[in-house]
C-alpha cells in the first residue's frame, strides 16, 4: 500500500505570495491532518479533515486554510506569507474509524516551505 | 488544554548502551500516548503507543514505554541502541475524550550514537 504522499516537496517562496500544499493520504484513509514543524515552536496542529469537512483547527491566523476533496485528497493554503511561515509541513492520514484518536496517524515526508 | 514537555533537548549514548526518553505529559484525564520518531529528512514515524491496559508497551525496533499515571510519565527505553536510532524522538499526547483535536507533540529529543 502506497504511504503518504505530499507535493511539492520544497517550495521558495517570497513574502506576501500564496503556497498551495498537496496531501494525497493512504488509499482507504478519509482523515487527513495538517501540522507545522519549525525548531523554535516545534509541531504544531493546524486542523484535520474528515469527509470533506473540518472538524478541528488549531491555533493558527486566518491566512492558514485547507480543504478535502471527496477523493479525501487535501490541499492547504497559505496567503500572504510571511518569514515566520518557513517550517516543514506535514501531513498524516487515519482510517479514523470508531476507535477515533486511537487509530494509528501516518504522515508524510513533508513539504519544506522556505519565505524569503 | 494538553501538553507535553520532553525535558532533554540533545542525548548522547554510546552505541550498545541502553537509553531512556523522557516525556511527561497534562492532561486531565488518562490520555493517549505515542512515541515517535523523526530521522532527516523524512516523516514521522510512529514506534508505539498507549491507550490503556498494561502500562508497559512494546514497540518496533526494540523499543518499550512504561506509563506510569502517578508520575505523568511516558518514557521510552531501549536495552541496546544502535547507530541506526540516532534521530529526533517525539512524544505525543491525543484527547482521550473523543474530539479531534489533532495530536499535542514535545518539543523532541535529538539523539546522537557514539561509536
Amino acid at each position: 500500500k502506497a504511504g503518504v504522499t505530499q507535493t511539492p516537496r520544497y517550495l521558495i517562496k517570497t513574502r506576501g505570495q500564496q503556497v498551495t500544499l498537496s496531501c494525497s493520504p493512504i488509499s482507504g484513509h478519509r482523515s487527513v491532518s495538517w501540522y507545522q514543524q519549525t525548531p523554535g515552536q516545534g509541531l504544531q496542529f493546524l486542523f484535520e479533515y474528515f469527509s470533506e469537512t473540518q472538524r478541528n483547527k488549531g491555533n493558527f491566523p486566518g491566512r492558514f486554510s485547507g480543504r478535502q476533496f471527496s477523493n479525501s485528497r487535501s490541499e492547504m493554503n497559505v496567503s500572504t506569507l510571511e518569514l515566520g511561515d518557513s517550517a516543514l509541513y506535514l501531513c498524516a492520514s487515519s482510517a479514523w474509524g470508531s476507535g477515533g484518536p486511537r487509530n494509528e496517524q501516518f504522515f508524510g515526508p513533508g513539504t519544506r516551505l522556505t519565505v524569503l | 488544554a494538553q501538553s507535553v514537555t520532553q525535558p532533554d533537548i540533545h542525548i548522547t549514548v554510546s552505541e550498545g548502551a541502553s537509553l531512556e526518553l523522557r516525556c511527561n505529559y497534562s492532561y486531565g484525564a488518562t490520555p493517549y500516548l505515542f512515541w515517535y520518531v523523526q530521522s532527516p529528512g523524512q516523516g514521522l514515524q510512529l514506534l508505539l503507543k498507549y491507550f490503556s491496559g498494561d502500562t508497559l508497551v512494546q514497540g518496533i525496533k526494540g523499543f518499550e514505554a512504561e506509563f506510569k499515571r502517578s508520575q505523568s510519565s511516558f518514557n521510552l527505553r531501549k536495552p541496546s541502541v544502535h547507530w541506526s536510532d540516532a534521530a529526533e524522538y517525539f512524544c505525543a499526547v491525543a484527547d482521550s475524550g473523543g474530539g479531534a483535536d489533532g495530536l499535542t507533540f514535545g518539543k523532541g529529543t535529538h539523539l546522537i550514537i557514539q561509536p
